[in-house]
């Protein structure tokens, strides 16, 4: 059964870091585009990163560019979003998915709260 | 940025309509859309794909139509399980953008 699993979502003060994991089964992220999805609770869904099979390929969302990093991890099967510099308006719950025409597969999502 | 505008933001109907959400872009984006479900507290799940294509395991209830900047879902016979947020997703150029909504209530 093809599953994402994420983790490392908590609570975390402004300007701090926190890196999410993404733990794939069924299938080898390194062989499809990952993206990462969040979404404010009760509001819409934002697109925020993406990682290529070839892993020097990533895009950002404009919002997170220079703040955030997106990496895999192939021996691990495991999908990362390294958040640093951390805003209040970053809170949201962060889900993992696959790419494939479009966005597939998605994890359950962890979330991620910013506040002092 | 390419923006997705979607409607009716909401919307009530009652089991067995039929329900249409529209999604227009700003731009032409060809067939590089999907169409998702979420229900409250669930991740989405995508129903239609490359703006027509039915996602395996997906009642045939659901369609989606249309190319270029204006795309629709259409739900023939609303069921029970069907109230539910939609969002359409363009995926042709980045940043990816989302539909604001279309939340499906009873009537």
């Amino acid at each position: 059964e093809v599953q994402l699993v994420e983790s490392g979502g908590g609570l975390v003060q402004p300007g701090g870091s926190l890196r999410l994991s993404c733990e794939a089964s069924g299938f080898t992220v390194s062989s499809y585009w990952m993206h990462w999805v969040r979404q404010v609770s009760g509001k819409g869904l934002m697109w925020v990163s993406r990682i290529d099979t070839d892993v020097s390929a990533t895009n950002y969302a404009d919002s997170v560019k220079g703040r955030f990093t997106v990496s895999r991890d192939n021996a691990k099967n495991t999908l990362y979003l390294q958040m640093n510099s951390l805003r209040a308006e970053d809170t949201a719950v962060y889900y993992c998915v696959r790419g494939l025409w479009g966005l597939d597969v998605w994890g359950q999502g962890t979330t991620v709260t910013v506040s002092s | 940025d390419i923006q997705m505008t979607q409607s009716p933001s909401s919307l009530s109907a009652s089991v067995g309509d039929r329900v249409t959400i529209t999604c227009r872009a700003s731009q032409g984006i060809r067939n590089d859309l999907g169409w998702y479900q979420q229900k409250p507290g669930k991740a989405p799940k995508r129903l239609i794909y490359a703006a027509s294509s039915l996602q395996s395991g997906v009642p045939s209830r659901f369609s989606g139509s249309g190319s270029g900047t204006e795309f629709t879902l259409t739900i023939s016979s609303l069921q029970p399980e069907d109230f539910a947020t939609y969002y359409c997703l363009q995926h042709n150029n980045y940043p990816w953008t989302f539909g604001q909504g279309t939340k499906v209530e009873v009537k």
